[in-house]
């Protein structure tokens, strides 16, 4: 079993659809990040969460730690965020390496 | 703004050549990492160094090596190409351990 499991693996939505994106972890963590990684191939940072919520945009982004669980919510989507997202978790104790859930490809339809 | 540059966004290689995949930030950054990507697996760690000169092994090392003699600069050296390193290389880098990392846009390296 992975220690970052993400879910749905693929989601297609019409657009203005509301979209979230779950990802449960197995290890303690400092840290978790969303990352955004459209076709071509480069990867933006999202989020960095420890804990409770963080918004900007259309994005928000939620942690329980007790639960090892966060979500990610995409209000009013638009064809325009159709990209793989990814979900990333800092073990403690392991600072500089990151754990990868496999993403979550999501296409928006118009 | 943050910038990682990838030497080559396409590259096709022979088996057996010795590859060379470079990456330069411009950030100042003290970690850089190199991953490769693979459909069902996810990002995987293959080398990342902590300062100049300084590695240290990620979950995949095996077929690889890497050089850093520069801190801007972190290459990825694949000593005899194999078909089965053909994948999306990325690399990254952080200012310290606990920052994001900042990506460049991959190698989608294809070794015939």
């Amino acid at each position: 079993k992975n220690e970052v499991e993400q879910s749905p693996q693929n989601l297609t939505a019409q657009e203005g659809e509301f979209i979230t994106i779950n990802c449960s972890y197995s290890v303690g963590i400092s840290a978790l990040h969303w990352l955004q990684q459209h076709p071509g191939g480069g990867i933006v940072s999202l989020f960095m969460l420890s804990s409770g919520k963080k918004k900007h945009g259309r994005l928000i982004a939620t942690i329980n730690i007790q639960e090892k669980h966060s979500s990610l919510h995409i209000t009013a989507s638009h064809p325009r965020d159709s990209a793989v997202y990814i979900c990333a978790v800092r073990s403690r104790g392991a600072t500089n390496k990151l754990i990868f859930g496999t993403g979550t490809l999501l296409a928006v339809q118009p | 703004d943050v910038k990682v540059t990838q030497s080559s966004r396409y590259l096709v290689k022979r088996t057996g050549e010795k590859v060379f995949l470079e990456c330069v930030q411009d950030m100042d950054h003290e970690n850089m990492f190199w991953y490769r990507q693979d459909p069902g697996l996810g990002l995987r760690l293959i080398y990342f160094s902590y300062d100049v000169k300084m590695k240290e092994k990620g979950d995949i090392p095996e077929g690889y090596s890497v050089s850093r003699e520069k801190k801007e600069r972190f290459s990825l050296i694949l000593e005899s190409a194999s078909t089965n390193q053909t994948s999306m290389y990325l690399c990254a880098s952080s200012l310290v351990g606990y920052q994001p990392q900042h990506f460049g846009d991959g190698t989608r390296l294809s070794i015939l």
